[in-house]
């Protein structure tokens, strides 16, 4: 039961334009939600989170948007750079969960010159 | 530089062998986790452990096995190595257990044959 799912596993972007990345929750208990970004060889980087009082976060290029009735959120990288290809994991934790993170299974992202 | 450290980066073991994947913080992190990261499914919580002195089981345990004798070491071990275990593993550390985010080492490509 994938309580954090990424749909897509792979995403190709032209340099310059809008990446925006997708994750959805089952459990409305979460209320933290993380972006990783994982480039290969390489362990995991925390790149954003947002609390689920907010439903936006935004540092720099990246925005992240969350709706809750949805249980959807979603990472928005604007302009996309080619050192923006990396793996990207959304992560959610709640109280019930004991503070411990759970991972979606991870989107490809190939920005391309 | 502060953060994590793994090793080995990578293995080869027989099945059937014993295996310890070490996993060390200079952050004085409280809390500390190992995960496995499998192709389509992300990473999953093996183990964790919220202070020196305490360990608990996270999504995937069986097979495996941790201690927490101080605040830096948090060794993962494979008491008999199966091929279902071929993956990648990750250390990561937080302040607390609830603490975020978390901060990863690079990880130990680990095959069993």
């Amino acid at each position: 039961d994938q309580q954090v799912k990424q749909n897509s596993p792979s995403l190709s972007v032209q340099e310059g334009r809008i990446s925006i990345l997708n994750c959805d929750y089952t459990n409305s208990m979460f209320d933290y939600f993380l972006w990783y970004k994982k480039y290969p060889a390489e362990g995991p980087t925390f790149l954003i989170s947002i609390s689920s009082i907010k439903d936006k976060n935004e540092d720099g290029r990246f925005t992240v948007f969350l709706n809750k009735s949805a249980k959807h959120l979603s990472l928005h990288i604007v302009p996309s750079q080619p050192g923006d290809s990396a793996v990207y994991f959304c992560a959610a934790s709640g109280h019930n969960q004991g503070g411990k993170l759970i991972f979606g299974q991870g989107t490809e992202l190939s920005v391309k010159p | 530089i502060a953060g994590i450290t793994q090793a080995p980066t990578s293995q080869i073991l027989a099945a059937g062998r014993r295996m310890t994947l070490r996993c060390t913080q200079d952050m004085r992190h409280n809390a500390m986790y190992w995960y496995r990261q499998d192709l389509g499914l992300g990473l999953r919580l093996i183990h964790y452990s919220n202070t020196a002195g305490t360990t608990g089981k996270g999504e995937v345990p069986d097979g495996y096995s941790v201690s927490r004798a101080n605040t830096d070491d948090f060794p993962l071990t494979l008491a008999s190595a199966v091929p279902s275990q071929t993956s990648v593993y990750f250390c990561a550390s937080s302040d607390s257990i609830g603490g975020q985010p978390q901060h990863f080492g690079d990880g130990t490509r680990l095959s069993i044959l």
